[in-house]
Parts: C-alpha cells; structure tokens; sequence
C-alpha cells in the first residue's frame, strides 16, 4: 500500500494567480499521477509525472497550465496557474503499487 | 475509447438493507477493475481490485463482481451502516490510465 499526503488540503485564491500544490508519498514510486475532480464530476487525468523525465499530459491538458516537477521518487508538486473560477476542482494525487492505485486526500481550491 | 457508466447516481437505504451497485464500460479490454470510496470533500480510498482474469472479490461486508464479457461490474454491500454512506466510484484499467465513472451516492440511514 501506500500513504500519501498533500499540501495544502484547500484554498481559496484569486483569479490571475497560480498555487503550487505538493504531494509526498511514504514510498519510492516509479510514477505519480495528478487528477481533476470538477465539481458532480468523475476524475479527470491530468497528467503522468515520472522522476527524471517530462510529465505526459493528457488531451485537454498543457504543460504552460499545470507544470508539474518530480524532483525524486517520493515527491511531485503541481501547479496550477494563471487561474480562472473554472479551475476550481478537487486536485488529487495517485500512486500505484503493485496492480493497486492509491490517492492522496486531495487539495480543494476555490478560484474567485 | 473507454466509457464508464454507474447505475444509479444516487441511493438511499435504510439501515441493515444489502445493496447492489452497478458498474458497465464499454470496452472489455481491461487489465482490472477497482471500487473506491469518497467521503465528501475527500481522497478516494481503494476497496476492492478485480483482475481481468478474475470472477469476484470480496473483503468483509464488500463483494465485487466481474463479468468482463459483458462489461459489467457489481458491487455488493451487505448489511449496510450509516457509515458506509458515501459516493462509490468504479474505474477500469486498460491500455489507457485508469477511467472512472460518476459514482454513485449512497445513503444509508439510521
């Protein structure tokens, strides 16, 4: 299994700016991976973020809106950037161990 | 491209009943199949992953069903609680990362 925690849980930010959003994780993964959860939706992926490579965004998604960094193989940060009220969502992180894909708590943001 | 479907999107039950929740995806090329739980405002926490190659799987009051063929997955809870109450959500992995559907809402009541 394994256990994975987010900063910050929530926040409300103005439109125009952007948040950086972390994700540490209790073990060594080879691939993390960040979802959108829009308000009565289902998830979204976001992107694939590996450790030493360029993450592989998914249709719909660019690098210049969510930059993501994988610095080693515990930890990731996205970002979110230049945002409007229609990025407010639940962000999450993910983790797979085994066949087993795991989330982290999620990061709430409200964009006024 | 693979399309999940949950049935119903929302559920309301009294204490102690036994409920199905259902799960269908149109394309059976799948790797497995996993039923998560998400309390409100939360993460997703993993209840149960069925193989491909696998018929059910069970975990204390939870049961999960798989008919590959005919893209469906059942999610069976017995004896339901208040604290089971929450959206349920289903997800299928193929060639492709992992797809969810909508979920379904469940309530159950004291």
């Amino acid at each position: 299994s394994a256990v994975i925690s987010q900063k910050p849980s929530r926040d409300i930010c103005q439109r125009g700016t952007s948040l950086t959003i972390q994700c540490q994780v209790d073990s060594q993964v080879t691939m993390m991976f960040w979802y959108r959860q829009q308000p009565g939706q289902s998830l979204t992926l976001i992107a694939t973020a590996n450790q030493g490579s360029e993450a592989t965004y998914e249709s719909g998604f660019v690098i210049d809106k969510f930059p993501i960094s994988r610095p080693n193989l515990t930890f990731s940060t996205l970002t979110v950037s230049n945002m409007s009220p229609e990025d407010s969502s639940i962000y999450l992180c993910s983790v797979q161990t085994g066949e087993t894909q795991y989330f982290g708590p999620g990061t709430r943001l409200l964009v006024l | 491209k693979q399309e999940v479907t949950q049935i119903p999107a929302a559920l309301s039950v009294p204490e102690g009943e036994n409920l199905v929740l259902n799960c269908s995806f149109t394309d059976s090329a799948i790797y497995n199949l996993q039923w998560f739980r998400q309390d409100p405002g939360k993460g997703l926490t993993s209840l149960l992953l069925i193989q491909s190659s696998q018929r059910e799987q069970t975990s204390g009051r939870l049961n999960a069903s798989l008919d590959k063929s005919s893209g469906r997955s059942t999610l069976y809870i017995a004896a339901s609680q208040p604290g089971d109450s929450a959206t349920y959500l289903c997800a299928v992995k193929g060639n492709t990362p992992l797809v969810f559907g909508k979920g379904t809402r469940l309530s159950v009541i004291a």
